[in-house]
């Protein structure tokens, strides 16, 4: 069946990249997406990426897909304390599936 | 503030109850989603509705159900509920089917003492 994996924590220092990564185990997945949650707080969209992409960039935000090795990763640029929060990578086939999450990776920032 | 609202946004009950969780969609937006957020499973997807009808069914329990009404609200029906039933519960919703963003509601945490 479906399966999305995810570290459950990363630790930076303020100002450095965080990079967190997800593997995949559904090769007919169409759609990637990463979400952030705060606590308390809903799911929020923070980027997407199709299938036939292998790189988006959106402001402080890179998502790259390696396709052959299903393996997803979400850098986040200069990290602030407002970018402490849980990442949950997704992915859907599109259609009328819901998305299936990853277990969501902790973003911890060190002063 | 995604739009997406969910009442109520907290519910504790006893086991053997049943619950009914409301939510309204994004203005426009046709297709709603329900998931469950619990520290032992995670994020679960259990039922989609577009414009009325069902669409999709996930890892929902027969002792689950949904509608999603004319104006386009949905309603998630607990019944029977067991200590295993506490969670969280998300409502999302999207323009229609295919690839759409799914904007999620701030979820009812639900109690079952």
């Amino acid at each position: 069946g479906e399966d999305v994996e995810q570290s459950l924590f990363l630790s930076v220092r303020e100002g450095d990249s965080s990079v967190i990564n997800c593997t995949y185990t559904d090769s007919s997945s169409t759609y990637l997406y990463w979400y952030k949650q705060e606590p308390g707080a809903g799911l929020q969209l923070l980027t997407y990426i199709f299938s036939n992409m292998d790189m988006k960039q959106d402001q402080r935000l890179t998502v790259l897909l390696n396709k052959k090795d299903k393996h997803l990763s979400l850098r986040i640029a200069d990290t602030q304390t407002g970018d402490s929060a849980i990442y949950f990578c997704a992915e859907s086939q599109g259609g009328a599936d819901g998305l299936t999450f990853g277990k969501g990776t902790h973003l911890i920032i060190q002063p | 503030d995604s739009g997406v609202t969910q009442t109520p946004k907290h519910l504790i009950t006893a086991t053997g109850q049943r619950v009914t969780l409301r939510c309204s969609p994004r203005s426009g937006d046709l297709s709603v989603y329900w998931y469950q957020q619990s520290l032992d499973q995670g994020l679960q997807f259990l039922i989609q509705y577009y414009n009325g009808e069902e669409r999709a069914k996930g890892n929902i329990l027969e002792r689950f159900s949904a509608q999603q009404f004319p104006d386009l609200h949905s309603e998630l029906n607990l019944s029977s509920l067991e200590l295993g039933d506490s969670a969280l519960y998300f409502c999302a919703s999207s323009a229609g089917t295919g690839f759409y963003e799914q904007y999620f509601g701030p979820g009812t945490r639900l109690t079952v003492t």
